[in-house]
């Protein structure tokens, strides 16, 4: 049983929000979810982490709500250059093999 | 820059033989993680290091060796390569590897012929 849910795919224009969401049914009280983005050929990159509620940086919010058992990425106003692939992670990542699986991610595409 | 550096940023062998792929973490990093991304694919966790010691296994063949060294950089053996070990390869770090962010190093390309 997959630990992670994303879509496949998602597509957007430029100056559009988007929403990434993670289904994770299962997610125990110690876990943490954290949101990684990446770029062909580049390692991924940490986004924002949280474990509750909302989350926000400069980059992207974070929306988990009280069952926890999913949680959305939200990227404001998108330009061409956030197209990349998203991946969602839950886990303490305290060294379980686990929590270490990135899944397949969401391919974000976004046009002009 | 992740702080994270691997070596050799490409590499091109034939099929049978091995190499060494090398990370050096974030300084003060304790764990380093290594992933194996193919063509196309997402990313597959193959081994944790703490601290020297091995934390959690993932899909990593038997083929395939790692080590965590005193001074905390690791070093990632693949043997009897075969044509479908072409992938890159990254290695992570994070300071102690319990809900903290990781840092990718830019990865290897391997490529065996």
């Amino acid at each position: 049983l997959a630990k992670t849910t994303q879509p496949i795919s998602m597509d957007s224009y430029e100056g559009q929000e988007v929403n990434i969401t993670c289904s994770h049914n299962n997610i125990a009280t110690n876990d943490y979810i954290t949101w990684y983005q990446q770029f062909p050929s580049q390692g991924p990159r940490f986004i924002i982490q949280g474990y509750k509620t909302k989350v926000t940086n400069e980059v992207a919010s974070l929306f988990i709500p009280a069952d926890r058992k999913s949680s959305t990425l939200s990227l404001p106003r998108v330009s061409l250059s956030d197209t990349a692939v998203y991946y969602c992670l839950v886990g303490d990542m305290a060294g379980r093999a686990d929590d270490m699986r990135f899944g397949a991610g969401t391919r974000l595409t976004v046009k002009p | 820059d992740s702080g994270v550096t691997q070596t050799p940023k490409h590499l091109i062998t034939a099929t049978g033989q091995r190499v060494t792929l090398r990370c050096s973490p974030r300084s003060g990093d304790l764990s380093v993680y290594w992933y194996q991304q193919s063509l196309d694919q997402g990313l597959q966790f193959l081994i944790h290091y703490y601290n020297g010691e091995e934390r959690a296994k993932g899909n990593i063949l038997e083929r395939f060796s790692a080590q965590q060294f005193p001074d905390l950089h690791s070093e990632l053996n693949l043997s009897s390569l075969e044509l479908g070990d072409s992938a890159l390869y990254f290695c992570a770090s994070s300071v102690a590897g319990d809900s903290g962010e990781l840092f990718f190093g830019e990865g290897s390309r391997l490529t065996v012929l």
